[in-house]
């Protein structure tokens, strides 16, 4: 079964400071794993997408990496700000165009 | 700004009423989705649309009828809805599954702001 598993579930962070979510999966055949910014309320905006051969991805503050081989990726949020504060969801897709979903870290950035 | 456009932004309807969610996209998507969120949940598809043909149905009850009525519409009619459907509805585009211009297409999903529904 093709799974996503993110963590962690929620974190606090002090505004300035970095920090890093994780996102392991089982899926498979893999075609590219997006994480994906979702402030309360809206729809989620993508923030990288990263395919097989590409092993990290930046996004002005954020930088993604993958590792294929162990099936990981992480997403690094450097120099947090306010505007951080969100759902952060990582979608795995297959060469058949089917979308896994984690369940998504939640991201609170405080002054 | 997302350039998929949802509306309305809210609605509250009572378990009687029938209502309608509208979805518009502008980037010239051939699939169109609909997805349900709940609170602190990742998102769950709905129906898929492809070509303006419905091609992905998610075991969705009969009370959500979705409708697409060109490449650019997306609708979604509701009837006799529970409490248990309030949630999130997102609307969302893409390029349809396969080779698109010569490009693969990367399962991009170009999400709207979401409907907000609640059924007292």
């Amino acid at each position: 079964k093709n799974q996503v598993e993110q963590s962690p579930q929620s974190l606090i962070i002090l505004e300035g400071k970095n920090c890093t979510l994780q996102c392991n999966y089982t899926v498979s055949p893999f075609s590219n794993l997006r994480w994906y910014k979702q402030d309360t309320g809206r729809g989620p905006v993508s923030l990288t997408i990263m395919t097989f051969s590409e092993n990290t991805k930046s996004n002005g503050r954020y930088t993604a990496t993958l590792d294929a081989d162990t099936k990981q990726s992480s997403l690094h949020i450097t120099a947090s700000q306010l505007s951080d504060s969100a759902s952060y969801i990582c979608v795995v897709t297959t060469n058949d165009y089917k979308l896994s979903f984690g369940a998504g870290t939640t991201v609170t950035v405080r002054a | 700004d997302t350039e998929v456009t949802q509306t309305p932004k809210h609605l509250v309807m009572g378990m009687t009423n029938k209502k309608s969610l509208k979805c518009e996209q502008h980037m010239g998507h051939r699939a169109m989705y609909w997805y349900k969120q709940k609170a602190k949940k990742p998102p769950e598809l709905m129906f898929v649309y492809s070509y303006e043909k419905l091609s992905i149905n998610e075991s969705v009850p009969s009370r959500f009828s979705p409708e697409c009525p060109n490449s650019s519409l997306l609708n979604l009619h509701l009837h006799a809805l529970q409490p248990e459907d309030s949630a999130l509805y997102l609307c969302a585009s893409s390029q349809p599954y396969g080779r698109t211009s010569g490009r693969a297409n990367t399962g991009e999903l170009f999400f709207g702001e979401g409907s907000r529904l609640t059924v007292l």
